[in-house]
């Protein structure tokens, strides 16, 4: 398995554009995480779904972050619109159970000037 | 989610064991600890995990005390590979959340 795949590694946008991060998760894993990452405030959760299911965003930090996992095997983060203070890594993980550790993707490495 | 303590930053010698604490006082019973490891740039990588035994695979062994209030993780032959921060992190796994909640976790230094 080539693990969890996010794309695309690195994207540099303009503030007030839309945004669409990509995830593969492993196959057969029914639980998937998006994480965002910066210095100030480190590894935070934004949401998560089992089997396709949206099940906790509360931390979503606002209404221009929207998450869909339309199958098993595709999940996407949008920011729309973006702005500077959304640059930060984000990071999508995959999980086989509630007992397994996540596996993480390698982040995209997001730029909003 | 209960939550745990760590020293912000450790020293090894390469080639020696790396012993990691992590207290988790306020652990209830159905809660698992989990370790992971981040190495600079790259995705945060599962470690282990245990509920009360001691566990061990081909990275690391954790040791969870008897009371449960507290774990150590150990790098039998710290590498310089090895220098990354660490995250000792608790959840239960059968009921409620299923949050994984990283706080800042202790930064690793393997010194040849």
């Amino acid at each position: 398995d080539a693990g969890v795949i996010q794309s695309p590694r690195h994207e540099v946008t303009e503030m007030g554009q839309e945004v669409t991060l990509r995830c593969k998760p492993i196959s057969g894993h029914d639980y998937l995480f998006w994480y965002r990452q910066t210095m100030m405030r480190g590894l935070e959760l934004l949401i998560y779904f089992n089997n396709n299911v949206p099940i906790d965003d509360s931390g979503m930090p606002e209404d221009r972050f929207s998450a869909k996992m339309p199958n098993a095997s595709f999940s996407t983060l949008k920011i729309q619109p973006s702005e500077p203070r959304d640059s930060a890594v984000y990071f999508c993980a995959s999980s086989f159970t509630r007992v397994f550790g996540y596996t993480f993707g390698s982040g995209t490495r997001l730029t909003v000037v | 989610d209960a939550k745990t303590t760590q020293p912000t930053s450790m020293d090894c010698a390469e080639g020696r064991a790396a012993n990691l604490p992590c207290n988790h006082s306020t652990i209830s019973g159905n809660e698992y600890v989990y370790w992971y490891r981040q190495i600079h740039s790259q995705g945060p990588q599962y470690i282990i995990h245990g509920l009360k035994n001691n566990e061990t695979n081909e990275m690391a062994s954790l040791i969870i005390t008897e009371d449960r209030k507290s774990s150590t993780l150990i790098l039998p032959h710290a590498t310089l590979r090895d220098t990354a921060v660490y995250y000792c992190i608790v959840r239960p796994i059968n009921t409620g959340g299923f949050k994984t909640i990283f706080g800042a976790g202790t930064r690793l230094f393997v010194k040849a």
